[in-house]
């Protein structure tokens, strides 16, 4: 069966500090990978997808980014954290992009809870 | 991309039907509907999902009219566990999550 692991589980950082996050996904290959954050009260906002290794799309300018050095893993990093990049921060796959118009069904991580003060 | 728009909250009690509509006028012909339930801190969960007329599974029902501009995602005999926030998903490349409804289920 297919597994996704998230780590840190919650994290305090002071601003302008670097951020590391990680996923990696278990029991399937080529998974179309994501990153969402929620701030508090808030929907998911999707921060970046990929499709394969090195893929990379971007769909909030920021000063966030991410990486998919293998097959299975995304990293989400910054080089200076700020005030407002505290949230939920949620790594999702699914088993690619359907027929237009057809979402595939996403698999969450547990998340991590980020703070920055 | 389909912008769909729900009800920010709703609230119901212990035994009872609820029924969440989720507004979406221009959906794309090729477009399908999705619908997620999330439970504070985690991360959402697949409930259903459907292109017209009636999708039923061991969670809920969802209802889609003719012309397919709302759908209702059913939920029988809603419990304590089942309050959530639900989120309604139309088509797209890539999936995009709103706000969803809130929904409280009261003793």
């Amino acid at each position: 069966s297919q597994t996704i692991h998230q780590w840190p589980a919650t994290l305090v950082q002071p601003v302008g500090s670097p951020l590391s996050l990680e996923c990696t996904v278990e029991g399937t290959s080529n998974p179309n990978l994501y990153w969402y954050r929620q701030a508090a009260g808030r929907g998911l906002q999707l921060l970046f997808y990929s499709v394969g290794i090195g893929q990379i799309s971007s769909e909030v300018p920021q000063n966030l980014s991410a990486s998919r050095p293998q097959d299975r893993q995304f990293i989400l990093s910054s080089k200076k954290l700020l005030l407002s990049d505290s949230g939920f921060y949620l790594c999702a796959w699914s088993g690619g992009q359907g027929a237009r118009g057809l979402i595939y069904e996403q698999y969450f991580g547990p998340g991590t809870r980020l703070t920055v003060t | 991309l389909a912008k769909t728009t729900q009800p920010i909250s709703m609230d119901s009690y212990e035994g009872q039907e609820v029924n969440i509509t989720c507004s979406h006028n221009n959906i794309a012909t090729n477009d399908y509907i999705t619908w997620y339930q999330q439970f504070p801190s985690q991360g959402p969960r697949f409930i259903i999902q459907g292109y017209k007329t009636k999708v039923t599974n061991e969670v809920a029902s969802l209802f889609i009219p003719a012309d397919r501009k709302s759908s209702t995602l059913s939920l029988p005999r809603v419990s304590l566990s089942d309050t959530a926030v639900y989120y309604c998903l139309v088509g797209g490349y890539i999936p995009t999550f709103g706000r969803g409804t809130s929904l409280i289920v009261h003793p």
